[in-house]
């Protein structure tokens, strides 16, 4: 069975400072990627997804991840972060090559500091 | 274009009273999702329905909990009896196929008391 793993449970940066929160999944078949934003007292939103071709995707808000096969990560970055990032963030796999059930992590919080 | 709407917002209840939840999902969409989301917990699929049909139902506690979805578009997830322990965020999400996202309303923070 597939599961995630977000090592972070809490990631505090300075404003315009670069950010890494890290996603590390386990399955035996291929699969798809997710990261999701959750802010305060709303749903969950997508950021970016991972379906095939290139491994670096690119998604909202200056957000981008690399998907990395051998290691089993799905790291999302961003080079400059804005108090308006404040969130918090979670990694997502599929079951195998289908988007109709996929598996959350426990989330990341990250807090940017002025 | 309207989101998923779900309602109430909270509600709060007491021990052993029955709670409904209600969502709307995006207008098209053909799967419906129920997820539970405890404090600092990414959330949990309680189930999933493509039109009217359960298709994926195998973590719902089906002693305590029902759901349905007439018609193939709205829904409601029930609980009845209410335990202490059922005091979490209800969130309800769409999607338009296999590929899709997934689309999340507000959620329904219920606190049982």
């Amino acid at each position: 069975a597939q599961s995630v793993t977000q090592l972070d449970s809490q990631v505090p940066v300075f404003e315009e400072a670069p950010v890494e929160l890290r996603c590390n999944y386990s399955s035996s078949v291929s699969v798809y990627l997710f990261w999701y934003v959750q802010y305060p007292n709303q749903g969950l939103q997508l950021l970016l997804k991972y379906l095939s071709g290139s491994t670096l995707v690119k998604g909202i808000n200056g957000f981008e991840a690399e998907f990395n096969k051998s290691q089993t990560s799905f790291h999302l970055r961003k080079p400059s972060v804005h108090i308006s990032d404040t969130a918090e963030y979670f990694c997502a796999v599929s079951e195998g090559y289908s988007a109709s059930k996929i598996i959350f992590g426990s989330g990341t919080r990250l807090s940017i500091r002025p | 274009e309207a989101g998923v709407v779900q309602s109430p917002r909270y509600k709060i209840i007491e021990k052993k009273q029955p709670v409904a939840f209600w969502c709307n999902p995006i207008s098209g969409h053909n799967t419906l999702y129920w997820y539970l989301q405890n404090l600092g917990q990414g959330p949990e699929l309680l189930i999933r329905y493509e039109n009217e049909e359960a298709v994926d139902d195998s973590q719902l506690p089906k002693d305590r909990f029902s759901a349905e979805r007439l018609k193939g578009v709205d829904s409601t997830l029930k609980i009845q009896p209410a335990e202490l322990g059922d005091s979490a965020v209800y969130l309800c999400a769409s999607s338009p196929g296999d590929r899709g996202e997934q689309y999340f309303g507000p959620g329904t923070r219920l606190t049982v008391t």
